[in-house]
């Protein structure tokens, strides 16, 4: 059973402060990996993507790759109230095509 | 319209009750996606379609029927549908079943009394 594992929350940082989000999966063979977020009542929406180890940034948006330790994160920097959200780690498997998804960490993000 | 859009927004229905979500991709995918997201939990993979062709079913209950008349539009049939599955109806497509990039919809919420 391939499995995607993240704390559920929430999470709550005050306003400009780090927020950091950690997911952990299961099958060392993943390639690709994914952060989604997801409004409340809204469709999730890809955010950032990353495929190698060490980290990926974008904005305020940093992303973390351990393979050995089968372990990303996502770094929000100056956290917004409009990050508030649900953000959702998503594990690319090669065999078969599937998108595996973690129960998503709920953001805070307190003005 | 662009990008993936799905009707009702909003569904209620009772146990009894046959009805249907539709999906449509405006973005000349090859590939689309039923996902189920209860509140707390993964989403879960329903059914994908490959050129209208079901290349996956998770196991999922017969109680819900997909179906998928061209690349392009998606729907998800529902009969005597349980409490327990009121939850929010994603819809997604994708390039190529090998594409790691899925675009979703805005989802239906789906409550059954």
């Amino acid at each position: 059973q391939k499995e995607v594992e993240q704390n559920s929350g929430p999470l709550s940082v005050p306003e400009g402060a780090i927020a950091s989000l950690n997911c952990t999966y299961s099958d060392r063979g993943s390639q690709s990996f994914f952060w989604y977020r997801q409004y409340s009542g809204k469709s999730p929406e890809l955010i950032m993507s990353i495929y190698s180890n060490g980290d990926k940034e974008d904005g305020r948006f940093t992303a973390q790759l351990n393979k050995a330790s089968q372990y990303v994160s996502l770094l929000i920097r100056d956290s917004q109230p409009s990050d508030s959200a649900t953000y959702l780690c998503a594990v690319f498997y090669n065999q078969g095509g599937k998108l595996i998804f973690g129960q998503g960490t709920e953001l805070s993000v307190k003005p | 319209e662009t990008g993936v859009t799905q009707t009702p927004r909003h569904l209620v229905m009772g146990m009894t009750n046959k009805k249907s979500l539709k999906c449509e991709q405006h973005l000349g995918h090859n590939v689309m996606y039923w996902y189920k997201q209860s509140a707390k939990k993964p989403l879960e993979l329903m059914f994908v379609y490959s050129l209208e062709e079901r290349v996956e079913n998770n196991s999922v209950p017969s109680r819900f029927s997909p179906e998928c008349p061209n690349s392009s539009h998606l729907f998800l049939h529902l009969h005597t549908l349980q409490p327990e599955d009121s939850a929010l109806y994603l819809c997604a497509s994708s390039d190529s079943i090998s594409s790691e990039t899925q675009y979703f919809g805005p989802g239906t919420r789906l409550l059954v009394l």
